[in-house]
Order: C-alpha cells, then sequence, then structure tokens
C-alpha cells in the first residue's frame, strides 16, 4: 500500500469513550501531522511531529493525546470528547517537516461524538 | 497570528468556462504557499509557490504568486466536471517548521 492511509475511515463515539485514531505513511517521510476539518472552517493544525518528536502543540484539549512511535506511524488518542469534536481528523506526513516540502494527506477519519 | 482568505467561497460554473481562484495572506516570514484540490476526503496536492517559482502550470491548471500584493491565484482553464471540488490555499511562515496555515476553500462546481 502507498501513500498515507488512515484507519478507521468513520468512528463514532459516545462522549464517555476512550478510542485511538491511527495514520501509517509509506512514504518514507520523517514529519507527520494531525488537521482538523469542521463544516465551513478552515483545516486546522493540530500537532506536529519531527522525528518522532512532537514540535508543534497548536493549543488542542489535552482529550485529544497524539503518539508517534515511529516515523511511519501516528495515533490520535481520544477521550471523554465533546459533540463539537465531530469532523474530519486528517493525518499527513512530509520529508522533514522544513518550509518549503510538499505534505501528503491521507483520506481521513469522519469522526461523530453523540 | 497568520491569515489566509479565499474568495470566492464557492462558484458555479459550465463545462468549458474559465475560473480564476484567489487567495490572499498575512504572514510573518513568508516561505510558501500551497494549493491543494480536495473531492471527496484527502487534499492532494497541485502546486507549490516560493519566492524563487512564482509562477506554476500544469496542463489546464495554473497558478501565479504575486508576492507584492500577498496573494495567489489558481487558474482553470477549459472546466470539466471532475474540477468540481474544493480548493484549499495554504502558505507557510514564520519559524514553526511545516505549520500550514489553511484558508477556508473555494467550492468548485462545474456543471456539464
Amino acid at each position: 500500500e502507498t501513500g498515507v492511509t488512515q484507519t478507521p475511515r468513520h468512528l463514532v463515539m459516545g462522549m464517555t469513550n476512550k478510542k485511538s485514531l491511527k495514520c501509517e505513511q509509506h512514504l518514507g517521510h520523517n514529519a507527520m501531522y494531525w488537521y482538523k476539518q469542521s463544516a465551513k472552517k478552515p483545516l486546522e493544525l493540530m500537532f506536529v511531529y519531527n522525528f518522532k518528536e512532537q514540535t508543534e502543540n497548536n493549543s488542542v484539549p489535552s482529550r485529544f493525546s497524539p503518539e508517534c512511535p515511529n516515523s511511519s506511524h501516528l495515533f490520535l488518542h481520544l477521550h471523554t470528547l465533546q459533540p463539537e469534536d465531530s469532523a474530519l481528523y486528517l493525518c499527513a506526513s512530509s520529508p522533514s517537516g522544513g518550509y518549503q516540502e510538499t505534505q501528503y494527506f491521507g483520506p481521513g477519519t469522519r469522526l461523530l461524538v453523540l | 497570528e497568520d491569515k489566509v482568505v479565499q474568495s470566492p467561497l464557492s462558484l458555479v460554473v459550465h463545462e468549458g468556462d474559465t475560473v480564476t481562484l484567489n487567495c490572499s495572506y498575512e504572514v510573518t516570514n513568508f516561505r510558501s504557499l500551497l494549493w491543494y484540490k480536495q473531492e471527496k476526503k484527502a487534499p492532494t496536492f497541485l502546486f507549490m509557490l516560493t519566492s524563487s517559482g512564482i509562477e506554476k502550470k500544469s496542463g489546464r491548471l495554473s497558478s501565479i504568486l504575486d508576492k507584492k500584493e500577498l496573494s495567489s491565484i489558481l487558474n482553470i482553464t477549459a472546466t470539466q466536471t471532475g474540477d468540481s471540488a474544493i480548493y484549499l490555499c495554504a502558505v507557510v511562515g514564520g519559524t514553526s517548521y511545516g505549520k500550514l496555515t489553511f484558508g477556508q476553500g473555494t467550492i468548485l462546481t462545474v456543471h456539464p
């Protein structure tokens, strides 16, 4: 499989549930990103990992917890979410997080919080 | 705070028309501007424009960066129904490596 993959593609969870989103990139990149895309709002960067180290946390609530065990995998652990957290969560990767690199996106996980 | 504004927010045209999408930005230490096309889920990369590469072209799509006006346009000529998508503009600036700031997107609908 090539590119950036994400699982699951769709997720429905209650506010008391704990779930995890998974992202895997097969591009040999060293930087990975989580974005949130809500209806009628711009894509919003959440976290950046560079060589497995978190280099950016864009003031994301602690109910979202990222994990990057290696350069190919990125997780987003979810717990006690709110209905307003319902959105499309996109993962992306780039070679090394540089200024003039293209980020390649996965297909996203559509999350609905009830 | 970095800011990207796209216009129009939505556009409806017929096949064969030419469209111009706009993107303006306010960013500290501009590094690059990227255009993406988002059809169903994953945004797919179209162009990257930088100070050393202010004009790009690929088939019917072309893009120009105007650093003086802090803006960029994306042109699509001879539109096809397959061009229907959300077109996203994003900029990289400041000191945060890899931090893309996106605009709201332009929803393009091409009717047969």
